[in-house]
């Protein structure tokens, strides 16, 4: 069955420095591959899209990599602020169907 | 863009009751959408695909009685749980997909908490 993996320790850093979190996923290959930020309470949020025929995406201070050799996927937040700190969600999507993560708690600290 | 309105945020009801979610993408039209549940601290768990006009796809696991899912229009999916009980407590939340063609993101609302005492 398919697996997802994502780092379940928190990821504690000092702000402005780079916060990257690990996707890593077995048994399919997705057709593309979404990350989300979830704040306790709420549902999780749309952040970057990159499909597999895609090395790299970003979008302002956030940038994904994906790697249908290595089946991961890289998330990275630049110049990081207390405000990102939440849980992110990577979701491969295939079979019409996605599948969540565990999640990475990121912790900012000013 | 792209707004998903979850309701109710919160329910808390008596055992044996049924409740019914509502899901509905604001300003696009969704073909498919999907119902999840998350517990505290885990991940969300894939109950269903909603698909317009058409039954719902269940994940093994997931009592298809136990959660009627009806998806009647482009815009609106709804998930009655039908004579919760306390197991049933959890964090339910749905999303949509934009219909279309390529790759799309799905959109999330905000979740409904039901709480069953």
């Amino acid at each position: 069955s398919q697996k997802i993996e994502q780092n379940s320790e928190a990821l504690n850093i000092q702000e402005g420095k780079t916060a990257t979190l690990t996707c890593n996923y077995t048994n399919y290959s997705p057709a593309y591959l979404q990350w989300y930020r979830q704040d306790p309470g709420r549902g999780p949020v749309f952040l970057l899209l990159i499909r597999e025929n895609e090395k790299e995406k970003r979008k302002e201070r956030l940038k994904v990599t994906f790697d249908t050799t290595l089946k991961q996927s890289l998330f990275h937040i630049t110049a990081s602020q207390p405000a990102d700190s939440a849980t992110y969600l990577c979701a491969p999507y295939n079979f019409n169907k996605f599948y969540f993560g565990s999640g990475t708690k990121l912790n900012v600290k000013p | 863009g792209a707004v998903v309105s979850q309701h109710p945020s919160r329910v808390i009801c008596k055992s044996g009751t049924s409740v019914k979610i509502e899901c509905r993408s604001l300003d696009f039209q969704a073909t498919t959408m999907f119902w999840y549940r998350q517990f505290p601290k885990q991940s969300l768990m894939l109950m269903a695909t909603s698909n317009e006009g058409s039954k719902a796809t269940y994940e093994q696991g997931v009592e298809k009685d136990k959660f009627l899912i009806n998806h009647a229009s482009l815009t609106l999916s709804t998930l009655t749980v039908t004579s919760a009980h306390p197991e049933d407590s959890s964090f339910y939340i749905c999303s949509a997909l934009e219909s279309g063609t390529g790759n799309q993101p799905q959109h999330f609302g905000d979740g409904t908490r039901l709480s069953i005492l």
